[in-house]
């Protein structure tokens, strides 16, 4: 079974500053995706950036942008620039790749952050 | 657009109560999810569907049940509530292709006293 863990309950960064949020997860697959998920205080989450294992370019997504180590099972989320709105829950989630049948996500427990002004 | 709409937002119930949290989605797809958020905790996979007529257990069904008899619409139901269903559910949907981008409601808060 795969295990997605977050470290980090909680972080608090002054706007504009740039934060890291930080994802391991473990598993016997070979292909499959990882993505982090944002859920504001609305609480209706949103997908903010996925990668692909099989690409060893890191994905980028305007200010969000991640560091994935494949062989450290490492999937790290940096948010440039941070503003008053990334305020959020972020989730990293695990899928397995398939061609066929339901997206299964398995998420992490979550890293509150907090942008102050 | 709607997109996936639960209902009741909030909900209060007694222990041995049942219920049915109501979920919709309008964009046509094909695999919908009830997930339950604990405090703390991460989103934990309770059932989904592939389509109309086909349901499966995801990683915490007991206490639950689902039908899915249109694309539309997928309840969660709770028999007999207890205190260890307090917590808040998602109903995601996504279609093939999606790689894994789910699009949530914004969740139905329940409480077991």
């Amino acid at each position: 079974a795969q295990t997605v863990t977050q470290s980090q309950p909680e972080m608090s960064v002054q706007e504009a500053e740039t934060v890291t949020l930080s994802c391991t997860y473990d598993t016997s697959e070979s292909n499959y995706y990882l993505f982090w998920y944002k859920q504001p205080p609305s609480r209706q989450m949103i997908l903010v950036i996925r990668q692909e294992a099989y690409k060893q370019q890191n994905a980028t997504e305007n200010r969000f942008s991640v560091n994935f180590q494949k062989a450290a099972k490492s999937f790290s989320l940096k948010i440039s620039d941070s503003q008053l709105g990334d305020t959020a829950m972020y989730f990293c989630a695990f899928m397995k790749h398939t061609n066929q049948g339901a997206q299964k996500l398995v998420f992490g427990q979550g890293t509150r952050l907090t942008i102050n002004p | 657009n709607a997109g996936v709409t639960q209902t009741p937002k909030f909900r209060i119930l007694k222990i041995g109560q049942s219920m049915t949290l109501q979920c919709a989605q309008d964009m046509n797809h094909n695999y919908m999810y009830w997930y339950r958020q604990d405090p703390g905790m991460g989103l934990k996979l309770i059932y989904y569907s592939v389509g109309a007529g086909i349901t499966d257990k995801g990683e915490v069904p007991n206490g639950y049940n689902v039908s899915r008899s249109t694309t539309e619409d997928f309840p969660l139901r709770l028999e007999l509530a207890a205190p260890s269903q307090t917590s808040v559910y998602f109903c995601a949907s996504t279609k093939p292709g999606q790689l894994g981008e789910l699009f949530f409601g914004e969740g139905s808060r329940l409480t077991v006293l």
